[in-house]
């Protein structure tokens, strides 16, 4: 089954800086790749998502994800960080085989606070 | 409506009462997911359900939990003999298809439970 680590439970980075959030997984072959922020009072939202192809992702507001198979990682950067960034971040894995085809596993979370 | 519906938003119970969670999908989702949210724990996967296919019931963490969907739509989380551990947040989310076909989970806002 596959597994997701987000080893930073809370990150404070300075409004402007830049931002990298961390992402390990355990899954027998490359697995479906998925970030997704969680804003205070609001559900869930894709940020984007890691298929197949191009290693690096674009995704919405500004947020990038690089897969890279030899380190098990999908980490999310961006280069300039917004006091609306402030949120909760979720990286998720899916099975591309198997009984577990079809849901979704997420990491604990890493809470973002932005100083000005 | 243009979301995932969930309801009650807040439902505070006493330990040993049973409680229902409801949502209501995407009009047209097929797939419909239960997650649950506790302080540090991040999202807990609980049960999945795809077309009329039998439903991914993994994550259903003890048999006083339970969930049906009726008619392919609206879906109900059944939790019997509430204990105090199970209060969390419950999230529920509704794809097009396969996560791994469409690549992206629509929450709702998440119904609140607190068991005294």
């Amino acid at each position: 089954a596959q597994s997701v680590t987000q080893p930073d439970i809370h990150i404070t980075v300075s409004e402007g800086a830049s931002l990298e959030l961390r992402c390990n997984y355990s899954y027998g072959a490359t697995p479906y790749l998925f970030w997704y922020v969680q804003s205070p009072g609001q559900g869930l939202q894709l940020l984007l998502k890691y298929f197949s192809g191009d290693t690096l992702v674009q995704g919405i507001k500004g947020f990038e994800a690089e897969f890279k198979r030899s380190q098990s990682s999908f980490n999310l950067r961006k280069p300039s960080v917004h006091w609306s960034d402030a949120a909760e971040y979720f990286c998720a894995v899916g099975a591309r085989y198997g009984g577990s085809q079809g849901n979704l596993i997420f990491g604990k979370g890493t809470k973002l606070s932005v100083k000005p | 409506g243009a979301g995932v519906s969930q309801s009650p938003s807040n439902k505070v119970t006493e330990k040993g009462k049973d409680v229902e969670l409801r949502c209501d999908p995407i009009s047209g989702h097929t797939a419909l997911y239960w997650y649950r949210q506790s302080l540090g724990q991040g999202l807990e996967f609980l049960i999945y359900f795809q077309g009329n296919s039998a439903p991914d019931k993994s994550g259903l963490p003890s048999d006083r939990f339970s969930a049906e969907r009726t008619g392919g739509s609206v879906s109900t989380l059944t939790i019997q003999r509430t204990q105090q551990e199970d209060s969390a947040v419950y999230l529920c989310a509704s794809s097009l298809r396969e996560i791994t076909n469409t690549g992206e989970l629509f929450f709702g806002e998440g119904s609140r439970l607190t068991v005294l």
